[in-house]
């Protein structure tokens, strides 16, 4: 089926452990996102991808990094993952051109942090 | 700043119980207010698209409808499988060209059998 791809679903870090979230879309989307979604904190943008080969920081950036690879796949890494970093985290894309269709979620990975 | 809050935070119907929910919003020009639909374990579903006061969009038994400082998304006769987190979203002129929306909190639909 067409839309965003994420994985790995699941995962358990230990504080300090690094690893990278990894998001691919097959809509020939220009714009992806990397999002946070907390418990009574909604929809949070960490990082952001306008276009391939730009990314700029969103809301809440700190302890993460991303790379757009290509047009296709957006990651975000955590270089050294803290308890406050336990979240699920959502990739989404969108067409620049078309915003009124809104974004395209993938279902998402629930981090945990120990 | 750009706000967007959700109201109520919760609500819980009888099947065929219509009833509202709220999105209001205070942004420095509107380019435009998404909802979303979101169930459990899964990413947000996009609804609706509202670019202009008094525009109206519907989908089944949804129907969402735009004034110059809220939204409602109004639920006719729901059914249990109508029981999600509703998410609303804007996106404002003042984002400049990333076009990045501001989401609400949402809120928590149940409908009981």
């Amino acid at each position: 089926n067409a839309g965003v791809t994420q994985t790995p679903k699941f995962q358990v870090l230990k504080t300090g452990q690094s690893m990278t979230l990894q998001c691919a879309q097959d809509m020939n989307h220009n714009s992806m996102y990397w999002y946070r979604q907390d418990p009574g904190m909604g929809l949070r943008l960490i990082y952001y991808s306008a276009s391939e080969g730009t990314t700029d920081k969103g809301e809440v950036p700190n302890g993460y990094n991303v790379s757009r690879l290509n047009k296709r796949e957006f990651s975000l890494r955590l270089e050294s993952a803290a308890p406050s970093q336990t979240s699920v985290y959502f990739c989404a894309s969108s067409d620049r051109d078309r915003v009124r269709r809104g974004y395209t979620f993938g279902s998402g990975t629930r981090l945990t942090v120990v | 700043e750009d706000q967007v809050t959700q109201s109520p935070e919760a609500l819980r119907l009888q099947e065929g119980e219509s009833s509202s929910l709220n999105c209001s919003y205070t942004v420095s020009g509107l380019r435009g207010l998404f909802w979303y639909r979101q169930d459990p374990g899964k990413g947000p579903e996009f609804l609706f698209t509202l670019y202009s006061a008094g525009e109206e969009k519907e989908k089944e038994r949804l129907k969402a409808t735009l004034t110059k400082k809220e939204s409602f998304l109004h639920i006719t006769a729901p059914k249990p499988e109508d029981s999600a987190t509703y998410l609303c979203a804007v996106q404002a002129a003042s984002s400049g060209g990333s076009y990045i929306p501001t989401f609400g909190r949402g809120t928590s639909l149940i409908v009981h059998p």
